[in-house]
């Protein structure tokens, strides 16, 4: 199974609303989980099972769909939030996604 | 706490066999629904998934790779090891641990390592 994100880079400001977009070749239900990576750091979980926000995740991630299109929501973009973002589907083995960077 | 913290080697020579580990602590390897998965990230790429080690004894391996890797436990140790054979400068990455986790029929990789660079070369 194939995922493509788009944009595939981005630029935001502190305060702004960011969305991100996952496609997916073939319908995958809601198996599909979103991370964060920061430079020089490992993946994070941000939300799985497409809509689940991880404990201790901040509320002002949100994620959305099912089938074969999923989006990542970040309210009031924040200066940590500065990072590239990956999808995985979950549903056939595992695939991530090219990634999102967001930056300044 | 569970934390996964990676080791092995940092050069690799072309065609040789890298063999990393993954030590699990706070948790038991070999208990739970869980299963411990590799992920590697070239320099400046994104992330692929290498294989995983299912508790219940079970392995699935990218099919890309399948030929090359394999994923085992090493319980003495509270272990998961990689070995990939006949590497080549392709393989140059940073290799990560995760935990997988089960909820309600959805997996996700709720924990990583730091991970550990490898670097294929003569």
């Amino acid at each position: 199974i194939q995922l493509t994100q788009s944009p595939s880079f981005m630029s935001a400001s502190v305060g702004d609303r960011v969305t991100i977009t996952c496609r997916a070749s073939q319908a995958i239900g809601r198996y599909l989980a979103w991370y964060q990576q920061e430079p020089g750091k490992a993946p994070k979980l941000l939300i799985y099972a497409a809509l689940t926000l991880q404990s201790g995740v901040p509320s002002r991630f949100s994620g959305s769909g099912s089938g074969t299109e999923f989006t990542l929501t970040i309210h009031n973009l924040q200066p940590e939030d500065f990072a590239t973002y990956y999808c995985q589907q979950l549903n056939s083995y595992f695939s991530f996604g090219p990634g999102t960077k967001v930056d300044i | 706490q569970v934390q996964l913290q990676e080791s092995g080697p940092g050069l690799v020579k072309p065609s040789q066999t890298l063999a990393l580990s993954c030590t699990v602590s706070g948790a038991s390897v070999s208990s739970g629904n869980f299963y411990w998965a590799w992920i590697r990230q070239p320099a400046g790429r994104g992330l692929e998934w290498i294989g995983r080690f299912y508790t219940g004894g079970t392995t699935d391996y990218n099919a890309s790779l399948k030929s090359r890797v394999a994923i085992s436990m090493d319980t003495s140790n509270n272990q998961v090891t990689l070995r990939l054979t006949s590497v080549t400068a392709a393989d140059s990455a940073i290799y990560y641990c995760a935990r997988g986790v089960n909820w309600e029929s959805y997996w996700y990789f709720d924990l990583w390592g730091r991970g550990t660079l490898v670097t294929v070369s003569s």
